[in-house]
């Protein structure tokens, strides 16, 4: 069964700090992964996308790894401001008629 | 481009009524999908369509639920009829295209069913 799994569910910064947030997946074929950041009451925003042969993309202060063989992918934000309190949604698609698997996400709340 | 427009913003109904909800997706783009996030079970893909037509709705979760998509600039999703169940934010998203990995999502339609 496909599934994508998102550490931590919740995460408290303080601004200026750097954080990861991890995401591990049993998707298969593998197509591609895609991060999406979410503010409260707003539809999602796509951050990064990554295909198997690409183990890094960066998009502003977030950059993204993926390591196709243990199925893991991170999202690293550097220098945090207010505005990054959201929730960010990894979804990883199958090549077989294209269909997606979203995480359940993480709630990052940075404070002053 | 103005993005992925939906309609209405919010909804509220009672129970055992008829909802319709809207989608504009962006100009040239010809893949448009349909989610529903809550809570407890996060975003759900429902169905999505290329270049007008069904591809999967696998998603949806009753008969109750009927998508249409009449041409490439208008998309419908009806509840009927609705439930408290179907309390959720239902977002559409478009794509440029079947190669294209990105999606571009509306700002959502909150449906509360009494």
């Amino acid at each position: 069964k496909n599934q994508v799994e998102q550490s931590p569910q919740s995460l408290i910064i303080l601004e200026g700090k750097n954080c990861t947030l991890q995401c591990n997946y049993t998707v298969s074929p593998f197509s591609n992964l895609r991060w999406y950041k979410q503010d409260t009451g707003r539809g999602p925003v796509s951050l990064t996308i990554m295909t198997f042969s690409e183990n890094t993309k960066s998009n502003g202060r977030y950059t993204a790894t993926l390591d196709a063989d243990t199925k893991q992918s991170s999202l690293h934000i550097t220098a945090s401001q207010l505005s990054d309190s959201a929730s960010y949604i990894c979804v990883v698609s199958a090549t077989n008629a294209g269909k997606s698997t979203f995480g359940d996400g993480t709630t990052l709340t940075v404070k002053p | 481009d103005a993005g992925v427009i939906q309609s209405p913003r919010h909804e509220v109904t009672e129970m055992g009524q008829e909802v319709t909800l809207r989608c504009k997706p962006i100009s040239g783009h010809n893949s448009l999908f349909w989610y529903r996030q809550t809570m407890m079970r996060g975003l759900e893909l429902l169905i999505y369509f290329n270049n007008n037509v069904p591809i999967d709705d696998s998603g949806m979760p009753e008969d109750r639920f009927s998508a249409k998509m009449p041409n490439a600039s208008f998309s419908t999703l009806k509840i009927q009829p609705s439930e408290p169940r179907d309390s959720a934010v239902y977002f559409c998203a478009s794509r440029p295209g079947t190669i294209s990995y990105e999606q571009y999502f509306g700002p959502g339609t909150r449906l509360t069913v009494t």
